[in-house]
């Protein structure tokens, strides 16, 4: 079963500010949240991953808590090619070993004009 | 090549016939993955191979159900006699396991229908 927790959807008004919780109060020490996402027709995209930092990088932000028990992805300014189905999963991110992605339901972000 | 290529996009087939799908991963990665993703669902794990390790086949549903990846580049994944059961999105995903976090890439996907 899938380690998180997300709304099963939400809203962005294009050119805002889009913020995607995610609890995952069992997280391990050893491991990282990950963020996918998945356009429709598409196969999943790699957004960005940490593990008690947080991130950046040009598609997003990671805001972990300084407890780990949960994180926000945040998309500085939506369009409407954000519109997906945004998946946060925890994983063991060192190399080696069977790390199989184990995907939950995700939030289904829709990115409105 | 850029990118994770599967082939075909599409396939269409009859209950009862074996399908083959194939997996590209990008060059030099040495971990690959399948998954499948049923209509409405989310991703389901089938399959892991890293480099000549024995693969992980934990998340094959079912006997019908093999992939082999040949000089660790290329994979197949083979469904047997299928079933209407089987229609759904495989996705390969591939990643450089040696590489901190282990990233893994997906291609698009083929969409399995069986009537």
């Amino acid at each position: 079963d899938a380690k998180t927790t997300q709304p099963t959807s939400m809203d962005c008004a294009e050119g805002r500010a889009a913020n995607l919780p995610c609890n995952h109060s069992t997280i391990s020490g050893n491991e990282y949240v990950y963020w996918y996402r998945q356009i429709h027709s598409q196969g999943p995209q790699y957004i960005i991953h940490g593990l008690k930092n947080n991130e950046t990088n040009e598609m997003a932000s990671l805001i972990i808590t300084e407890d780990r028990k949960s994180s926000t992805l945040i998309l500085p300014h939506a369009t409407l090619r954000d519109t997906a189905v945004y998946y946060c999963i925890v994983r063991v991110g060192t190399q080696g070993g069977s790390e199989k992605l184990v995907f939950g339901k995700g939030t289904k972000l829709t990115v409105n004009p | 090549g850029a990118g994770v290529s599967q082939s075909p996009s599409n396939k269409v087939t009859e209950k009862g016939k074996d399908v083959e799908l194939r997996c590209d991963p990008i060059s030099g990665h040495t971990a690959l993955y399948w998954y499948r993703q049923s209509l409405g669902q989310g991703l389901e794990f089938l399959i892991y191979f890293q480099g000549n390790s024995a693969p992980d086949k934990s998340g094959l549903p079912s006997d019908r159900f093999s992939a082999e990846r040949t000089g660790g580049s290329v994979s197949t994944l083979t469904i047997q006699r299928t079933q209407q059961e089987d229609s759904a999105v495989y996705l390969c995903a591939s990643s450089h396991a040696g590489a901190l976090g282990n990233i893994q890439y997906f291609g698009a996907g083929t969409r399995l229908s069986v009537l």
